[in-house]
């Protein structure tokens, strides 16, 4: 079993919906959340981070982590055709030794249809 | 601000080949590392560096090799190159403490 797993997908909305990702992870040491976007034939580029249970909003975009059932979300709300990438979950075990070892879900390929 | 840079973007390499792929950040990131990505497995660590001179593997380190002389670069060596070798190869930075790593653009490998 892999210690992150994320929805694979691939994920079609219309412009305008309401976006949900997920992963569930099993390594309870994993302590910092971490949401990337990565657009075709580019570098990875954070989106969101997080370090504890409950919801982080950044304008359109909402992260949110249940340690208790070891599951994060990324929502993305009024979804835009730049919106339009594939979606990497990350996690870390510590920020002074641990964010140089990321473990990453497989990724979720999202296009929205304007 | 050139951020973490990549060389080549591209590059074939027959099977038993060696080559070494670039890596350089002038961010003065301390932290440093080397990830293969490949459809169905998302990005995997192959190697990372806290600082200059200090390096330890990642969860898929055999067949390759990495130094670290200096803060600014961090290069990648395929011994004998293999087509299970073939993937997209990306070189991530970071601050100590910090929790956003700065990724190259990527180097596409192909091994015949």
């Amino acid at each position: 079993q892999k210690e992150v797993e994320q929805d694979p997908g691939p994920l079609s909305v219309p412009e305008g919906a309401i976006v949900s990702l997920n992963c569930t992870y099993s390594n309870s040491a994993f302590q910092y959340f971490m949401w990337y976007r990565q657009y075709s034939r580019k570098g990875p580029e954070l989106l969101m981070y997080t370090y504890s249970s409950g919801n982080k909003e950044d304008g359109r975009f909402t992260a949110q982590v249940d340690k208790s059932s070891k599951y994060i979300s990324l929502f993305i709300r009024d979804s835009q055709p730049s919106d339009s990438a594939t979606y990497l979950c990350a996690m870390s075990v510590g920020t002074n030794f641990g964010n140089e070892k990321l473990t990453f879900g497989t990724g979720t390929r999202l296009t929205i249809i304007p | 601000n050139a951020g973490v840079t990549q060389t080549p973007k591209f590059q074939v390499l027959k099977t038993g080949q060696s080559m070494t792929l670039q890596c350089a950040q002038d961010m003065n990131h301390e932290y440093m590392s080397w990830y293969r990505q490949d459809p169905g497995m998302g990005l995997r660590l192959i190697h990372y560096s806290v600082g200059a001179g200090i390096t330890d593997q990642g969860e898929v380190p055999n067949g390759y090799n990495v130094s670290r002389s200096t803060t600014e670069d961090f290069p990648l060596r395929l011994l004998s190159a293999a087509p299970s070798q073939t993937s997209v190869y990306f070189c991530a930075s970071s601050y100590p403490g910090s929790l956003k790593a700065f990724f190259g653009q990527g180097t596409r490998l192909t091994v015949v």
